[in-house]
């Protein structure tokens, strides 16, 4: 199950705490993404990332902040502005990022507001 | 932006009948048409693709039909067999060449 590694898989946040979810890949992708999954809503896009120190915002980007520093690494910020934090996150990669390839998943993280 | 739909929401199977589950898009420009299956606890995993250069695709018991004039793809799983359960997502690139997904289908395959 290697590949793509995300941490931790379950995670609290307390009101007004910023928390931070790790992504990690060693499949040596230019792409890396954030999604957000709610029950009966499918996949969101939170952010995506095509090249190093370069990233977009996705569909659902207001409360949430990313950083790409390296490629093998892609973290998520869900701060305190993000009112509704509570969901599944999923972080994928995929070889370049047009969009028209595989999508790597990692096994999620569980966030819950205390 | 593109919109993709999904239906049904959920579906239950008996063992060892067929399994279909429809999409519809709305950006005619799009040129891949990918399904993913989510078993319970576990990751999104590509399970078939199709590109618009070809009309069907098929994997063992599962196949995926495409119709770029209606703008509608399809999932079909023949012969369900329990580890068939799982949520299935449709999805289909936007002109940023970002995917957007389908609300997913949950199949339930019962003995």
């Amino acid at each position: 199950d290697g590949g793509i590694t995300q941490s931790p898989k379950y995670l609290f946040r307390k009101e007004g705490q910023n928390v931070t979810l790790s992504c990690e890949q060693n499949l040596n992708h230019d792409a890396m993404y954030w999604y957000r999954q709610d029950p009966g809503q499918g996949l969101r896009l939170i952010y995506y990332s095509q090249i190093v120190n370069d990233f977009q915002k996705g569909d659902i980007a207001e409360g949430y902040s990313v950083s790409r520093e390296k490629k093998e690494s892609f973290p998520l910020t869900v701060t305190s502005a993000q009112k509704n934090p509570t969901a599944f996150y999923l972080c994928a990669s995929s070889g370049t990022g047009t969009g028209e390839e595989k999508l790597f998943f990692g096994s999620g993280t569980q966030l819950s507001v205390l | 932006g593109e919109n993709v739909e999904q239906h049904p929401s959920t579906l239950s199977v008996q063992e060892g009948d067929s399994a279909v589950i429809k999409c519809t898009y709305s950006d005619s420009a799009s040129n891949y048409f990918p399904w993913y299956k989510q078993e319970l606890g576990k990751r999104p995993q590509l399970i078939i693709d199709i590109r618009s250069n070809v009309g069907e695709k098929k994997d063992q018991r599962i196949a995926v039909t495409l119709n770029k004039t209606a703008k509608h793809f399809s999932l079909h799983i023949t012969e369900t067999q329990p580890e068939d359960s799982a949520v299935y997502f449709c999805a289909a690139p936007d002109s940023w060449g970002k995917l957007q997904f389908g609300a997913g289908t949950q199949v339930v395959v019962t003995p």
